[in-house]
């Protein structure tokens, strides 16, 4: 049982590119999210998918997008990469938003 | 004023030392998390809860609904229960609102 598998670890990108940052769970898990953490600041929620098809925008969404095309996958894109978006991003699952969470080993994204 | 706030920021304590570390809220909430993040970034999600208390092994969650707080326990401290400790609270929707962490210490 793999539980929440996030690729890449890590990645350099240039300001402007794109890239798709992949979570994956096979929990049957119905909640996903994504979350950011920097320095000094406590998680901050991108977006978050309470099923299949079903996705919505959390606290800071803008320059990400997301789909949920099946239950087990749940991909982040950065649609114009900025030095703003360096972060370690979290993927995490639940089976509900009201049980526990399992997350992701997490993505260090570096924005030059 | 942050809508939940965690004390203290940072906690060093020695080997074998009762902790605790606290977590108020402002909102209304359905449900309560602690989360430990090691060194290594990992995150463990280790009690829900919504009322009352949990135990797991040396950890002790508690939750006081009228009063909008919680408190983390570590009974006989270990050096590898140094980590980051965080509350997070869910309010109405899907959200978790997150509190910014404790930094714990546990020298031998």
């Amino acid at each position: 049982n793999a539980g929440v598998t996030q690729t890449p670890k890590f990645q350099v990108l240039k300001t402007g590119q794109s890239m798709t940052l992949q979570c994956a769970q096979d929990m049957n898990h119905e909640y996903m999210s994504w979350y950011r953490q920097d320095p000094g600041m406590g998680l901050r929620l991108i977006h978050y998918s309470v099923g299949a098809g079903i996705t919505d925008q959390g606290e800071v969404p803008n320059g990400y997008n997301v789909s949920r095309s099946t239950t087990e996958d749940f991909p982040l894109r950065l649609l114009s990469a900025a030095p703003s978006q360096t972060s370690v991003y979290f993927c995490a699952s639940s089976w509900q938003v009201n049980y526990g969470y399992t997350f992701g080993s997490g993505t260090r994204l570096t924005v030059v | 004023k942050n809508e939940v706030e965690q004390s203290p920021q940072n906690l060093t304590a020695q080997e074998g030392e009762f902790i605790t570390i606290n977590c108020s809220y402002s909102v209304g909430i359905s449900a309560l998390h602690w989360l430990q993040q090691h060194p290594g970034g990992g995150i463990v999600s280790l009690f829900m809860l919504s009322s009352g208390k949990k135990k797991h092994g040396r950890l002790i969650a508690t939750i006081n609904i009228q009063e909008k707080h919680s408190s983390l326990h570590i009974t006989a401290s270990h050096p590898r229960d140094s980590a980051v400790y965080i509350c997070a609270v869910k309010g109405s929707n899907y959200q978790l609102i997150w509190g910014a962490g404790t930094k714990l210490i546990i020298k031998p």
